[in-house]
């Protein structure tokens, strides 16, 4: 069973072009979050998503991110007209269930983003 | 406590030490605390789900006890090797409706020589 699958690992953005990240969740997983990771700081939540839904949000940035998890295909993370302060790492997990029901979230290995 | 912290930001320690660090959390509208380790290069590995006030889970070496009441977090690990050098993460699920949202520490960093 593969884990929680990202894309691309590493990514280079000039400032005002635009980053997609992409998270494929593992088999079975309809629940999908991602977290960022700044230079010297903590895991901090961004968005909580189910199949087709925005579940919570309250973690990203209001202009310029957004993310979707369609029916079919990955969950993507977009970030438009990119800045120095977006370079991070961005993390995606999964879980096949909400984490309220006692599952746990399993991580991808990360997207790498500089902007430059 | 609004956030979620852990104690020692690092830890540097001989083969064969047992060790221990500390993760607070808010305990007020508690549901859930999570354990993560997680090494270099590599995804956030979880080690353990806790829920019950007074719990303890034990994988191996390592183990964890939780206190809901006074908000805090036990991970300990008997006899450290090198292999245990990871980052290790607790994260806090509390109350909130649909909310799911795991609330993380920034981690201790434990470094165990050989």
């Amino acid at each position: 069973n593969a884990g929680v699958m990202q894309n691309p690992r590493h990514l280079v953005r000039r400032r005002g072009q635009e980053a997609r990240l992409r998270c494929s969740p593992m088999k079975g997983h309809s629940h999908v979050y991602w977290y960022r990771q700044l230079p010297e700081e903590g895991l901090k939540f961004m968005v909580y998503l189910q199949k087709e839904n925005i579940i919570d949000e309250s973690g990203m940035p209001k202009e310029r991110f957004s993310a979707e998890f369609p029916k079919e295909g990955p969950s993507i993370l977009r970030i438009q007209q990119v800045v120095r302060g977006d370079s991070a790492a961005y993390f995606c997990a999964s879980s096949p269930g909400r984490t309220s029901w006692g599952n746990t979230i399993y991580f991808g290995e990360g997207s790498w983003l500089t902007v430059v | 406590i609004l956030n979620v912290e852990q104690s020692p930001q690092s830890l540097h320690v001989q083969e064969g030490d047992s060790t221990n660090f500390t993760c607070s959390f808010p305990s007020s509208n508690f549901y859930a605390l999570h354990w993560y380790r997680w090494e270099t290069a590599k995804s956030p590995e979880a080690l353990f789900v806790m829920t019950l006030n007074g719990d303890e889970k034990k994988k191996g070496r390592i183990s964890a006890t939780l206190n809901t009441k006074e908000g805090y977090s036990y991970l300990y690990i008997k006899g450290s090797q090198p292999e245990d050098s990871a980052t290790y993460l607790c994260a806090s699920l509390a109350y909130g409706g649909a909310t799911n949202k795991l609330i993380f520490g920034t981690g201790t960093l434990l470094a165990v020589q050989p």
